[in-house]
């Protein structure tokens, strides 16, 4: 019963640089979502996509871009990184978007130097 | 104002006690309410759904107040392992979303 699965667990990039977190979900989920979690402010929606095909701003998308490959998968891009994207990153899929509970993954503890 | 409101903390309380708080939300068209578990470093899990009429979970009761727009959670007999960040969770200003409060830590000491 592996749920939501994130890669990587862990990454230091240095500013400028690019990489992508993968997320995958094995229950068949329609919606996904991609969260940062920063100390004080709780978790702020990045993107999230309702159903396989669409995707959409949440809170804080700048500086992101995001892919629903299919539905099981929604991949988090940071295209140039910067300092202010230090962060824990959270994936989460739900069966009704904004309706039912989430379900996350593990996070992935993102350092840009 | 934030969409979701919660007391930071933290509630440091003996073995055995009762501990409440609450959670303020501004949208009063909200439908869905959660209460979200958060140990340290690890991911938000779900506690329990918050219905209209209150539920309980064990030792776990949650309580919504449309009226005055806010749900709490109280927690009887606390144990060591209810040592946790708690998250208040409301569907926001519109469908597509669940809005996070901040978190509320709760410290059980033996």
């Amino acid at each position: 019963n592996a749920g939501v699965t994130q890669t990587p667990k862990f990454q230091v990039l240095k500013t400028g640089q690019s990489m992508t977190l993968q997320c995958a979900q094995d229950m068949n989920h329609n919606s996904m979502y991609w969260y940062r979690q920063d100390p004080g402010m709780g978790l702020r929606l990045i993107y999230y996509s309702a159903s396989e095909g669409t995707t959409d701003k949440g809170e804080v998308p700048n500086g992101y871009n995001v892919s629903r490959l299919n539905k099981r998968e929604f991949s988090l891009r940071l295209e140039s990184a910067a300092p202010s994207q230090t962060s824990v990153y959270f994936c989460a899929s739900s069966s009704l978007t904004g309706v039912s509970e989430a379900f996350f993954g593990q996070g992935t503890r993102l350092t840009v130097v | 104002r934030k969409e979701v409101e919660q007391d930071p903390g933290p509630f440091n309380v003996p073995e055995g006690a009762t501990v409440a708080f609450n959670c303020t939300y501004s949208n009063s068209a909200s439908q869905s309410f959660f209460w979200y578990r958060q140990d340290c470093r690890k991911e938000p899990k779900l506690l329990m759904s918050v219905y209209s009429s209150g539920n309980e979970d064990g030792r776990f009761t949650a309580q919504l107040n449309r009226a005055s727009q806010y749900i709490s959670l109280l927690i009887r007999d606390s144990k060591l392992s209810d040592s946790a960040t708690y998250l208040c969770v409301v569907n926001g200003a519109n469908d597509y979303k669940l809005s996070f409060g901040a978190g509320t830590t709760v410290t059980v000491r033996a």
